[in-house]
């Protein structure tokens, strides 16, 4: 199953942009790339995600290798509101579509 | 619309008592997942239906723990003589099909074992 690695934790400041990696060097080529985030005591939320081709959306834009062995998430101007344990996941489809999460990134967006 | 729901919100129970948890996923989502957050941890799969069905059970950690869906909507995870250990918040989340489809996440149903 493929694994996904991401820093333990990050500070970004309020209005600047925020830019998360994540390492998932043994991805296979029918596997996507998500990313959730969870703001504390909450279920996860939906962000981006990802097979090829960045993404944008109006949470964040989504940048992926051409190797596709990381990615990097883009929140283009963090509020506090933005601070999150961000999690990157790659979807593995083995006749099942479960989830492998890691332990994410705690992003602190600072006033 | 309505998102992913799941009640009760908290749960405190005995040592040796079993827990129902219960899952209302988005209407007309067919797959539904369980995972479990222990304090401090990334989220753990547990167990996945497509319809009624459970293709995936691999994630259950032991025998102890046991999952149904019936009529293709509401879910529920029963834990049988619960332990310690067993404490962790426990996350429903559905998806409108299987393939390709993002998953949607309730709030969580937060379980202490005393």
């Amino acid at each position: 199953d493929a694994k996904t690695t991401q820093p333990t934790s990050m500070d970004c400041a309020e209005g600047r942009a925020a830019n998360l990696p994540c390492n998932h060097s043994t991805i296979s080529g029918n596997e996507y790339v998500y990313w959730y985030r969870q703001i504390h005591s909450q279920g996860p939320q939906y962000i981006i995600h990802g097979l090829k081709n960045n993404e944008t959306n109006e949470m964040a834009s989504l940048i992926i290798t051409e190797d596709r062995k990381s990615s990097t998430l883009i929140l283009p101007h963090a509020t506090l509101r933005d601070t999150a344990v961000y999690y990157c996941i790659v979807r593995v489809v083995s006749g099942t579509y479960k989830y492998i999460f890691g332990t994410g990134t705690r992003l602190k967006v600072l006033a | 619309g309505a998102g992913v729901s799941q009640s009760p919100s908290n749960k405190v129970t005995e040592k040796g008592k079993d827990v129902e948890l219960r899952c209302d996923p988005i209407s007309g989502h067919t797959a539904l997942y369980w995972y479990r957050q222990s304090l401090g941890q990334g989220l753990e799969f547990l167990i996945y239906f497509q319809g009624n069905s459970a293709p995936d059970k691999s994630g259950l950690p032991s025998d102890r723990f046991s999952a149904e869906r019936t009529g293709g909507s509401v879910s529920t995870l029963t834990i049988q003589r619960t332990q310690q250990e067993d404490s962790a918040v426990y996350l429903c989340a559905s998806s409108l099909g299987a393939a390709e489809e993002t998953q949607y996440f309730g709030p969580g149903t937060r379980l202490l074992v005393l």
